[in-house]
């Protein structure tokens, strides 16, 4: 059984360069999670997905932020322009969306903006 | 404001012995409580949950404890082994969303 798929593992560009970052959720999860992890702010949400809508974007930190979710086996989270301090981990997680049940990770993208 | 909150951000054991990873939370709407381990350069792997009907769910060498009335859960793991090393983070949700609010982690190291 897939578990939750990421691309690229890393990144590595220069600050303004735009950045899409992949997700492919578990077949039949129907929410979709996208997580930054910095040593400062820890895990971090940044977005959340049901059945392909955006419920909370509230984590978002800025408008060079968007992400989207055209059908229910793909996301995208996008940065442009992108700057130094994006650089981070990025983890997207998907869920069942019953309650009581664990979100499941990537293994996340390694961004690093020089 | 931090609504979840681990303490202690290392613990060391040795192997065999007990391990007791400690949280926090503030939010009494938090309703559902996961533990996840974290192995460097890979994602969040769930562990162990506890609902909050419940003060204890045992699954194999790891148990969960929560006491509601403290708002504090525990992760016991015995006996502790050397691939048990890696960060662990609780989790805590309380809303028809399943958003979670993670911890700051707590980074276990088992000795042989």
């Amino acid at each position: 059984d897939a578990g939750v798929i990421q691309s690229p593992r890393h990144e590595v560009t220069e600050m303004g360069q735009e950045v899409t970052l992949r997700c492919k959720p578990i077949s039949g999860h129907n929410s979709l999670f996208w997580y930054r992890q910095t040593m400062m702010r820890g895990l971090e949400l940044l977005i959340y997905f049901n059945n392909n809508v955006p419920i909370d974007d509230s984590g978002m930190p800025e408008d060079r932020f968007s992400a989207k979710m055209p059908n229910a086996s793909f996301s995208t989270l996008k940065i442009q322009p992108s700057e130094p301090r994006d650089s981070a981990v990025y983890f997207c997680a998907s869920h069942r969306g019953y309650s009581n049940q664990p979100q499941h990770f990537g293994d996340g993208t390694r961004l690093s903006i020089l | 404001d931090q609504q979840v909150k681990q303490n202690s951000p290392s613990l060391s054991v040795q192997e065999g012995r007990i391990s007791i990873l400690n949280c926090d939370y503030t939010n009494s709407m938090f309703d559902y409580f996961l533990w996840y381990k974290k192995y460097p350069a890979e994602g969040p792997t769930f562990l162990i949950s506890i609902s909050s009907i419940k003060d204890k769910n045992e699954d194999g060498r790891f148990t969960v404890f929560l006491n509601k009335s403290a708002k504090h859960l525990s992760l016991h793991i015995v006996p502790s082994q050397p691939g048990d090393s890696a960060v662990y983070f609780c989790a805590a949700s309380g809303n028809a969303g399943n958003m979670l609010t993670f911890g700051g982690g707590t980074r276990l190291m088992v000795k042989p």
